[in-house]
Order: structure tokens, then C-alpha cells, then sequence
């Protein structure tokens, strides 16, 4: 299957800063990504969704002004977190496909970013 | 809206017995259906997937899982589980048109004894 690399896999930040994560497709063009927020022990959940060159689409309750994303060019898309803070650390999961081609293509997914806000 | 329930917390299994996680799902057409194994601290590994077709999908691992559209069910099993295979396992929906993100259960957690 595709890959998609995520990066860093483990960061911690201190409280009031700034995070960025970053989530590459690297054989694959990726017109569409998604972004997932997984709180300990508990399941996923879809926080946006990025079209290339498009601004992302967020679910409801997601902070679009807290969780900036990023999808300028069809194999990078970022994820910033903002002014984090100690509530926001989470495991952060990207995943993503091309919708390019024609019927359905399933979605691939990064290997997370755990965020640890102190 | 889609839902996916996997209505098991934990299960526990004992080192060579069959296994069955069940899932169940909420979609007005026939749905993409997925399960993922997450072990801790670690990402999403895909062991199958159903689309159409034969509702009989093999995956990796050993694993396969049935569609049952009378019963919007699409349950995991394997005959005959290891040590390694204690996860996280999840099992997630997606709308046909796919693009849309994924809805996911809340998981099952598997333990194995001994």
C-alpha cells in the first residue's frame, strides 16, 4: 500500500507555545487528508478535512483558530496547534488519499504524533 | 449520520482459542467497512477491508471478517488467536463517496492470557 509519514512521532512542548506536525504522502498524490485526535484509551475522532489548495474543513467542536491546517501543496499537509495547552495533549493521526482518479481509493494512514503539553 | 458500535469493551481470550470481536454499523447504503489493530503508543494497522463483493474478507494476520447487511454487521474472527495479537482493535465506516473521513467504534481491547 501507500505510505504516509508522520512526523515527529513524539514531541513535548511546553504550555503557550506553538506545535507543528506534519504529515507527508511520500509515493502517492494526496488531494485529500484527514486529521484524527485520539485521547488515551479511547477511540478516534475525525477533526478536519483538507482538500489541497483548499481551506480545511473542521467537524463541529474543533477549534478552527487552535488547530491550523495547512494543505498547500498534493503530498504535505500540516497540522499546528496553537498556544497549546496541557488539555491538548493527545495522539494526533493523519491520513490521506487521492481523490483524483476516479472512483473510490481508500485512505492511508501516518503512524501518529503522540503531543505531550506541560 | 454514520455510526459504527463495537459494543465489547475488553475481551478476554486464552492463547490458541477462536476469537470474534463484533461490529455493528448505522448507514443508509452499503458502507465502506474497515478493521484496524492499534498496539499502545503505536499507529493504525490495516488487517482488512470489505467494499463489495464477496461479504467473506480475508485479511492479514490470520484474521477475516463477514458482512452482514440483514444484520449491519461486520465482525472480525480468527481461529486461533497468539500472544501477539493483544491490541486495540477498532472498526471504522466510511461514506461511499470517500470524501469523507472515517468513523470509527470505540474499540475493543483484546487481552490474551496464557
Amino acid at each position: 500500500g501507500a505510505v504516509v509519514s508522520q512526523h515527529p512521532s513524539r514531541v513535548i512542548c511546553k504550555s503557550g507555545t506553538s506545535v507543528k506536525i506534519e504529515c507527508r504522502s511520500l509515493d502517492f498524490q494526496a488531494t485529500t487528508m484527514f486529521w484524527y485526535r485520539q485521547f488515551p484509551k479511547q477511540s478516534l475522532m475525525l477533526m478536519a478535512t483538507s482538500n489541497e489548495g483548499s481551506k480545511a474543513t473542521y467537524e463541529q467542536g474543533v477549534e478552527k483558530d487552535k488547530f491550523l491546517i495547512n494543505h498547500a501543496s498534493l503530498t504535505l499537509s500540516t497540522l499546528t496547534v496553537t498556544s497549546a495547552h496541557p488539555e491538548d495533549s493527545s495522539f494526533y493521526i493523519c491520513s490521506a488519499k487521492n481523490l483524483g482518479q476516479g472512483g473510490y481509493t481508500e485512505a492511508f494512514f501516518g503512524q501518529g504524533t503522540r503531543l505531550t503539553v506541560v | 449520520a454514520q455510526s459504527v458500535t463495537q459494543p465489547d469493551i475488553h475481551i478476554t481470550v486464552s492463547e490458541g482459542a477462536s476469537l470474534e470481536l463484533r461490529c455493528n454499523y448505522s448507514y443508509g447504503a452499503t458502507p465502506y467497512l474497515f478493521w484496524y489493530v492499534q498496539s499502545p503508543g503505536q499507529g493504525l494497522q490495516l488487517l482488512l477491508k470489505y467494499f463489495s463483493g464477496d461479504t467473506l474478507v480475508q485479511g492479514i494476520k490470520g484474521f477475516e471478517a463477514e458482512f452482514k447487511r440483514s444484520q449491519s454487521s461486520f465482525n472480525l474472527r480468527k481461529p486461533s488467536v497468539h500472544w501477539s495479537d493483544a491490541a486495540e482493535y477498532f472498526c471504522a465506516v466510511e461514506s461511499g463517496g470517500g470524501a469523507d473521513g472515517l468513523t470509527f467504534g470505540k474499540g475493543t481491547h483484546l487481552i490474551i492470557q496464557p
